[in-house]
């Protein structure tokens, strides 16, 4: 059963870069038919897409985080990792790494989820 | 943005009881491209339902989703004691957004 595995700086100053790395196990990132996907949730709160890429290097971001955001893939690490720049209070969130599902040959809901990591932006 | 609107906030119900969950979507939404999420405190989201009425793998049957257009429902036939949580709709049309949840509470 394929599993991933979020890890990076639980705590992040104010006007810092934000890096987390997902690591993929029992499975290969380099699948041509899967999407990999960041999605936060600040606490107490509801889901944020964040961003998306496919094995190809095609990314796609969510609209309002576009110019911050960058998502990339490490094949021979079987791992890919996300970089959120410039980062605020309003970015303190639990941060989830997981696999889209391969049902429309694009992108599609996520069926495998990592447990989540904390980041806190805070000086 | 496709913005999703989930209803109620929270429902209060007893185990045995039929829940239901709806999710409007602020403009209409392909029916391939709609999903259902369960959340337990501390824990990462579930996968339930894909494409409005698929179920997601080892998921019970007690679990359904319905809907076209703008409008979605996810039932629940007879709520389990394990099916208390926060769940959450999510289109996957244009750009991905999720609903702001609907906990599911005990009466």
């Amino acid at each position: 059963q394929l599993q991933l595995q979020e890890s990076g700086p639980g705590l992040v100053k104010p006007s810092e870069t934000l890096s987390l790395t997902c690591s993929v196990s029992h499975g290969s990132i380099s699948s041509t038919t899967y999407y990999w996907g960041w999605i936060r949730q600040p606490p107490g709160k509801g889901l944020e897409w964040i961003g998306t890429i496919h094995y190809t290097g095609s990314t796609y971001y969510k609209s309002s985080l576009e110019s911050r955001v960058s998502i990339s893939l490490n094949t021979s690490k079987n791992q890919f990792s996300l970089r959120l720049a410039s980062v605020t209070a309003a970015d303190t969130a639990v941060y989830y790494c997981a696999r889209h599902l391969d049902d429309s040959g694009g992108i599609d809901a996520f069926d495998i989820w990592g447990p989540g990591t904390l980041v806190t932006v805070s000086s | 943005e496709i913005v999703l609107t989930q209803s109620p906030g929270t429902l209060s119900l007893s185990p045995g009881a039929r829940a239901t969950l709806s999710c409007r979507a602020s403009q209409s939404v392909s029916s391939s491209f709609l999903a259902w999420y369960q959340q337990k405190p501390g824990q990462a989201p579930r996968l339930l339902i894909y494409g409005t009425s698929n179920r997601a793998t080892g998921i019970p049957d007690r679990f359904s989703g319905s809907g076209s257009g703008t409008d979605f429902t996810l039932t629940i036939r007879k709520l389990e004691p394990e099916d208390f949580a926060v769940y959450y709709c999510q289109q996957y049309v244009r750009s991905l957004t999720f609903g702001g949840g609907t906990k599911v509470e005990i009466k």
